[in-house]
């Protein structure tokens, strides 16, 4: 499976934008870019994912390199409600019994 | 939208005993569900992949003995943990594969969680 990179942690304050890095230099043409989060105690919840064009959903916007080696997930105005573990995964989109792999992710704290 | 549910949704048990979790997609069939493990400030850890209707393909290191997953219809899934010692206290999530909005794409939909403390 291809792996991704992701920071540990990072901050944010309340009302802000918050970019999220992911990077993943091994992905293949038929993966697709999954961002998941979890907030504490909670099982993972879906937030957006895409291919190659950029997404935008309620929750938040993917952007993704041209080169498709990199892609930030970007949260317009960041809320208490915010604050979680955001996962960046890749995954063939080919069929239901394809798995997830969690990687570590990263750890967002936002600040009021 | 796609709901999973999950139940206990925490459990407390003595050494020796068996557990029972039961994961159903509550508004949608799925013929896969996922089930995974997650240690204290550690990322989640796929245990297996549950198929209806057909065994479990369990990932490398999980004892299909010890985590027994059940798959008996297209709603419902159950991972029985046999035998529990306190070293399999931890929470315990399960997952589907269902359609998300007007395109349809294949996401994962997880359950709430178990956690399972093992005395």
């Amino acid at each position: 499976d291809a792996k991704t990179t992701q920071p540990n942690s990072m901050e944010s304050n309340e009302e802000e934008p918050v970019h999220l890095p992911c990077n993943h230099s091994t992905i293949s043409g038929t993966d697709y870019i999954h961002w998941y989060r979890q907030l504490p105690s909670q099982g993972p919840e879906y937030v957006i994912h895409g291919l190659t064009s950029n997404v935008n959903n309620r929750m938040a916007s993917l952007a993704i390199a041209e080169d498709r080696k990199s892609s930030t997930l970007i949260l317009h105005r960041a809320t208490l409600r915010d604050a979680a573990v955001y996962y960046c995964i890749l995954r063939d989109d080919g069929g239901a019994t394809n798995k997830l792999i969690f990687g570590t992710g990263t750890l967002l704290a936002v600040q009021p | 939208g796609a709901v999973v549910s999950q139940h206990p949704s925490w459990v407390i048990c003595k050494s020796g005993t068996s557990v029972k979790i039961e994961c159903r997609s509550l508004d949608f069939q799925a013929t896969t569900m996922f089930w995974y493990r997650q240690f204290p400030k550690q990322s989640l850890m796929l245990m297996a992949t549950s198929n209806e209707g057909s065994k479990a393909t369990y990932e490398q290191g999980v004892e299909k003995d010890k985590f027994l997953i059940n798959h008996a219809s297209l709603t419902l899934s159950t991972l029985t943990v046999t035998s529990a010692h306190p070293e399999d206290s931890s929470f315990y999530i399960c997952s589907a594969s269902s359609r998300w909005g007007l395109s349809g794409a294949n996401v994962l939909t997880f359950g709430a969680g178990s956690r399972l403390t093992v005395l």
